[in-house]
């Protein structure tokens, strides 16, 4: 158990629609990490989030968007779901941005658009 | 462009057996070089983590290398298991932001 937990586990949704996937980070981890993984793909980094604040954006759609919250939990929302956003969306928390804290991975949301 | 690549894609081996899986970068300003494992559907776990100092470490039955020279890192699997099979993710740690760069990984499969 790596400490973060992402909730939903699985998310089924309709094309057109709106969910948001939630991640509670380790106790004490001040960063935040979302990436998406397609099937048989390697994973793409969305964004990153450092106590609160935007830290680093990657290759997120602008139908996506993500916060961290006073608590440091973070939620990342999906919107106009499209047939290609069918993916494992995954989480990771570190306790610095200096370059050398480990980043720790969540089990996943797979979410899947029909 | 900061890329890391890693080879091979995917490969078979027979349970007891070893491998080595590489890595090379292209990533600058370099932090650190980690080796993780996926398994298939979950998220990954830490293996190593190797800073531009050290050459080699090892976890168990992994041994992971660094050439901060070649910029080319390789992990050694010995008497591969089972529970091996999983795909091995090589991920480049830039700059002082904890920018992850992700190779597309190497899925192995161990058969008995």
């Amino acid at each position: 158990d790596s400490g973060v937990t992402q909730t939903p586990k699985h998310l089924i949704t309709a094309t057109g629609q709106r969910v948001t996937l939630r991640c509670s980070p380790r106790s004490g981890d001040l960063s935040v990490y979302w990436y998406q993984q397609s099937l048989d793909q390697g994973l793409q980094f969305l964004i990153q989030y450092y106590n609160g604040e935007e830290r680093a954006k990657g290759n997120i759609l602008e139908r996506f968007s993500a916060q961290q919250f006073p608590d440091l939990h973070s939620e990342l929302n999906l919107s106009s779901l499209e047939l290609g956003d069918s993916a494992l969306y995954f989480c990771a928390s570190s306790l610095r941005v200096d370059g050398i804290s480990e980043a720790f991975f969540g089990q996943g949301t797979r979410l899947t658009v029909v | 462009k900061n890329q890391v690549e890693q080879s091979p894609q995917s490969l078979i081996i027979l349970e007891g057996k070893n491998c080595t899986l590489q890595c090379n970068y292209t990533v600058s300003p370099f932090s650190n070089l980690r080796w993780y494992k996926q398994d298939t559907g979950r998220g990954p776990v830490s293996l190593t983590i190797m800073t531009f100092s050290e050459n080699t470490k090892s976890n168990g039955r992994y041994t992971a290398t660094l050439d901060a020279d070649t910029k080319q890192s390789s992990l050694h699997i010995t008497a591969s298991q089972l529970s091996d099979s999983a795909s091995y993710i090589c991920v480049v740690i830039s700059g002082g932001y904890n920018k992850l760069i992700f190779g597309a990984g190497t899925r192995l499969a161990v058969h008995p």
